[in-house]
């Protein structure tokens, strides 16, 4: 069974420039969350989405957009890029049962802003 | 201040030691609580997934939750080499699937 796909692995931007990070979950996942990891701040919740819809969202600015296809593939977007931005972010699928879900990550696309 | 708090470490121990790791909470209404393990260059792995208070055994890792006290633990008993890893604690409400993640502490196990 495939695990969660995160591309691409590894990218270099400037700042002002604008980045499209895609995930693709395991098979049978509906739900697709999206974090950011920093040494500082650990893991934040960006969003998650549901049937093509953004059911939450964390407290990032609105550089930060995401959204997610029939197939519950998803994308997230930073425009505007700052230095700050620099990070691993992760994309986590899962069943999205009743009660609590145990989220599977991808590798992470991990962004560098000159 | 942070809803999950986390020692980041780092903590080094000699192969076959206990290790224990630790995070405290602030939200009442967490529920469920998860221990992820983390590699370098690598996405976070489910370790242990326990719902509300108690012990919950697998293998070497044991993960305890006191709701009481707002504070749960993994333990590593007879730790190797290949535990050299961040472990971050990870927990949710009842509702929802929005994830609260400790900062991760960060073993070495020295051989």
């Amino acid at each position: 069974k495939a695990g969660v796909t995160q591309t691409p692995r590894y990218l270099i931007k400037t700042r002002g420039q604008q980045v499209t990070l895609s995930c693709s979950p395991i098979s049978g996942h509906r739900s697709v969350s999206w974090y950011q990891q920093t040494p500082g701040q650990g893991l934040q919740f960006l969003f998650e989405y549901f049937s093509e819809t953004q059911r939450n969202k964390g407290n990032f600015p609105g550089r930060f957009s995401g959204r997610q296809f029939s197939n519950s593939r998803s994308e997230m977007n930073v425009s505007t890029l700052e230095l700050g931005d620099s990070a691993l972010y992760l994309c986590a699928s899962s069943l999205d049962l009743s009660g609590a879900n145990v989220l599977t990550f991808g590798a992470g696309s991990r962004l560098t802003v000159l | 201040q942070k809803e999950v708090e986390q020692d980041p470490g780092p903590l080094s121990v000699p192969e076959g030691a206990i290790v224990s790791l630790n995070c405290t909470y602030s939200n009442s209404a967490f529920q469920y609580f998860m221990w992820y393990r983390q590699y370098s260059r690598k996405g976070p792995e489910l370790l242990m997934y326990t719902y509300s208070s108690g012990n919950k055994e697998d293998g070497r890792f044991t993960a305890q939750v006191d709701k009481s006290s707002k504070y749960i633990s993994l333990f590593i008993r007879d730790s190797q080499p290949s535990d050299s890893a961040t472990y971050l604690c990870a927990m949710s409400k009842s509702t929802g699937n929005q994830f609260y993640f400790g900062t991760g502490t960060s073993l070495t196990v020295i051989p």
